[in-house]
């Protein structure tokens, strides 16, 4: 069965303190993995997708890196205001729906 | 631009009643879609359009319907509301609807069945 999940569900942090959010996929056919920031109330906006295994992308204090299982997204000396839900999603050769991991829930404290 | 748009941002109905979910983008995007997000869980497909008077089911259809006239719009009908409607639904729309095509979403409606 096609499955995404992310962990941890939930995850505090210091401002400064790095970190790295998780997803891991089981499915056939990987053709993109994205990563969406999810802020309180509004819709996920659109961070990242990555193709292959190997291939890295940053957006400022955040960097999405690939495998052929998993992707990690780092987060380097956060601030409060990037506390937000982080969702994964995979798109696949057979499928013209996305799976969707549940969420991280980051939280920065000053 | 304006993106997605969706209309209402909240809505509280009883159980048996009805509404319409709005949605709109204004990007020219061949491909809309409805998802609904619970907690704790992913978001769920619940019906896809790839262009105007073609549409097809999600994941989760059932108790819903949907409608694609223009390439703008693409409303969400709910029929008998039930309290496991209780959700917040969004809208998203996307170029090709290609397995790397980025979605693009409205902001959310939040509705709850009581």
């Amino acid at each position: 069965e096609d499955q995404v999940t992310q962990s941890p569900e939930a995850l505090r942090l210091q401002e400064g303190e790095s970190s790295s959010l998780n997803c891991s996929y089981t499915v056939s056919g990987l053709r993109g993995l994205f990563w969406y920031r999810q802020d309180p109330g509004k819709g996920p906006e659109f961070l990242f997708t990555l193709y292959s295994a190997g291939e890295e992308k940053e957006k400022e204090r955040l960097k999405a890196t690939l495998t052929k299982k998993e992707s990690f997204l780092h987060i380097t000396a956060p601030k409060p205001e990037d506390s937000a839900t982080y969702l994964c999603a995979v798109g696949m050769d057979s499928n013209y729906q996305l799976i969707w991991g549940a969420g991280t829930k980051l939280i920065i404290k000053p | 631009n304006a993106g997605v748009t969706q209309t209402p941002k909240f809505r509280i109905l009883k159980i048996g009643q009805s509404m319409t979910l709005q949605c709109a983008q204004d990007m020219n995007h061949n491909y809309m879609y409805w998802y609904r997000q619970d907690p704790g869980m992913g978001l769920k497909l619940i019906y896809y359009s790839v262009g105007a008077g073609i549409t097809d089911k999600g994941e989760v259809p059932n108790g819903y319907n949907v409608s694609r006239s223009t390439t703008e719009d693409f409303p969400l009908r709910l029929e008998l509301a039930a309290p496991s409607q209780t959700s917040v639904y969004f809208c998203a729309s996307t170029s090709s609807g290609g397995p790397t095509d980025t979605q693009y979403f409205g902001p959310g409606t939040r509705l709850t069945v009581l």
